[in-house]
């Protein structure tokens, strides 16, 4: 089956520590997102990568780095810089980041700081 | 700056009645308009999109949106709701000149009473 899988489905972090959430997609989609939602608020755009070695800022990029060094995976860390980390992530892709290109989404994961 | 307004955050509708869900965007050039669903415990899943030609866009599993580009809307309808329709939808744009960003509006909790 062709998909967007993310995991874990539930992280839990102590204050001060770094996590990496994990992305893979074999849609051999060129582009790759993440996104924070936060209750009442939508989505927000973290980063955004066209492709691979290649990645951008979106709205909210504080307190979080990415890296891409394949296509089918874009994994997003979330440091101690991040001051309100708790959250629920999705990651998504499309074939590329052209106008027509629909985005899909992963099942997301939620972290939780304690 | 590009925005999306979801009027309604909470709708309760009993089993078989009429759903309309409103969505208005800011943005004066070409746009692309999504409505997502996300399903208790589930990922968000596209459930219609617009790109162009008939105003009148039909997605899955009964839903319907109009697009009418005089009013910067794109609401969302269904004739007669069911219990599975329990869920939350978000109605997000994209246009032509950030076309990697889906603006994404905050999202309306829609629950159907048996």
């Amino acid at each position: 089956d062709g998909g967007i899988t993310q995991s874990p489905k539930y992280l839990f972090r102590k204050e001060g520590q770094n996590v990496t959430l994990s992305c893979e997609q074999n849609l051999n989609h060129d582009a790759m997102y993440w996104y924070r939602q936060d209750p009442g608020q939508g989505l927000r755009l973290i980063y955004y990568s066209q492709i691979v070695n290649d990645f951008q800022k979106g709205d909210i990029a504080e307190g979080y780095s990415v890296s891409r060094e394949k296509k089918e995976s874009f994994p997003l860390t979330v440091t101690s810089a991040q001051k309100n980390p708790t959250a629920f992530y999705l990651c998504a892709s499309s074939m590329s980041l052209a106008f027509q290109d629909t985005q899909y989404f992963g099942p997301g994961t939620r972290l939780t700081v304690l | 700056a590009q925005s999306v307004s979801q009027h309604n955050h909470h709708v309760i509708l009993s089993e078989a009645a009429s759903l309309e869900l409103g969505c208005n965007y800011s943005y004066g050039g070409t746009v692309n308009l999504f409505w997502y669903v996300q399903y208790p415990g589930q990922h968000l899943q596209l459930l219609l999109k617009y790109f162009s030609g008939d105003p009148l866009v039909k997605g899955i599993k009964g839903f319907e949106a109009e697009f009418i580009k005089s009013k910067f809307s794109f609401n969302l309808r269904k004739p007669s709701v069911q219990w599975s329709d329990t869920a939350e939808y978000f109605c997000a744009v994209n246009a032509i000149d950030s076309s990697y960003k889906l603006i994404f509006g905050s999202g309306t909790r829609l629950l159907v009473r048996p």
